[in-house]
């Protein structure tokens, strides 16, 4: 079974430029989350998709949005970027189950560099 | 906000000696508690998990312990392996959701 796959791995903008990050989850799986890490904040919650619907939102500017198609596959934007959004965005997919929480299986991020 | 504190932040151990990492976290609506573990140019990966209902978890080398009352959880693991070498993140969250709120993470190196 094929993992999370997320594209582009890297890449680098340059301050005020807009980037699109693309997730495709496991199959079967129609909960996609984000997250940012970074050195100094660690791991942080963007927010979570289920069924095209965004089900949860952490703490982060309107500059930073998401989507998800019909076939799970997920999207995160952000426009306006700011030297601090360099990170690593991970995206992460789940099953759903009933009973509560569920394992994240994660990709292997991508890697953005705002210069 | 919600809060989770992991320490230490480094951990060195020599091969075959046992490992302990701590966490406590500040939401006491927060019933589950996962612990994942990122190698180098890879995402994080879960390696053990606790629900509030429970206070001890086991597999293999690994174990949980969770004590509500005080809001700790910590991660133990034995007879370290230097493939054990990672840096291992604990996290916490409610029953909904996927909303995971992880400590700062700790670097875990084991010398052989």
């Amino acid at each position: 079974k094929a993992g999370v796959t997320q594209t582009p791995r890297y890449l680098i903008k340059t301050r005020g430029q807009q980037v699109t990050l693309s997730c495709s989850p496991i199959s079967g799986h129609r909960s996609v989350s984000w997250y940012q890490q970074t050195p100094g904040q660690g791991l942080q919650f963007l927010f979570e998709y289920f069924s095209e619907t965004q089900r949860n939102k952490g703490n982060f500017p309107g500059r930073f949005s998401g989507r998800q198609f019909s076939n799970s596959r997920s999207e995160m934007n952000v426009s306006t970027l700011e030297l601090g959004d360099s990170a690593l965005y991970l995206c992460a997919s789940s099953s759903v189950m009933a009973g509560g929480p569920r394992e994240l299986f994660f990709g292997e991020g991508s890697r953005l560099t705002v210069l | 906000g919600e809060n989770v504190e992991q320490h230490p932040s480094t951990l060195s151990v020599q091969e075959g000696d046992s490992a302990v990492i701590k966490c406590t976290y500040s939401d006491s609506a927060s019933n589950y508690f996962p612990w994942y573990k990122q190698e180098l140019g890879k995402g994080p990966q879960l390696i053990i998990d606790i629900r509030s209902n429970v206070g001890e978890k086991k597999d293999q080398r690994i174990a949980v312990t969770l004590n509500k009352t005080a809001k700790h959880f910590s991660l133990h693991i034995t007879e370290t392996q230097p493939e054990d070498s990672a840096v291992y993140f604990c996290a916490a969250s409610r029953t909904a959701g996927t909303a995971l709120i992880f400590g700062k993470g700790t670097t875990l190196s084991v010398s052989s």
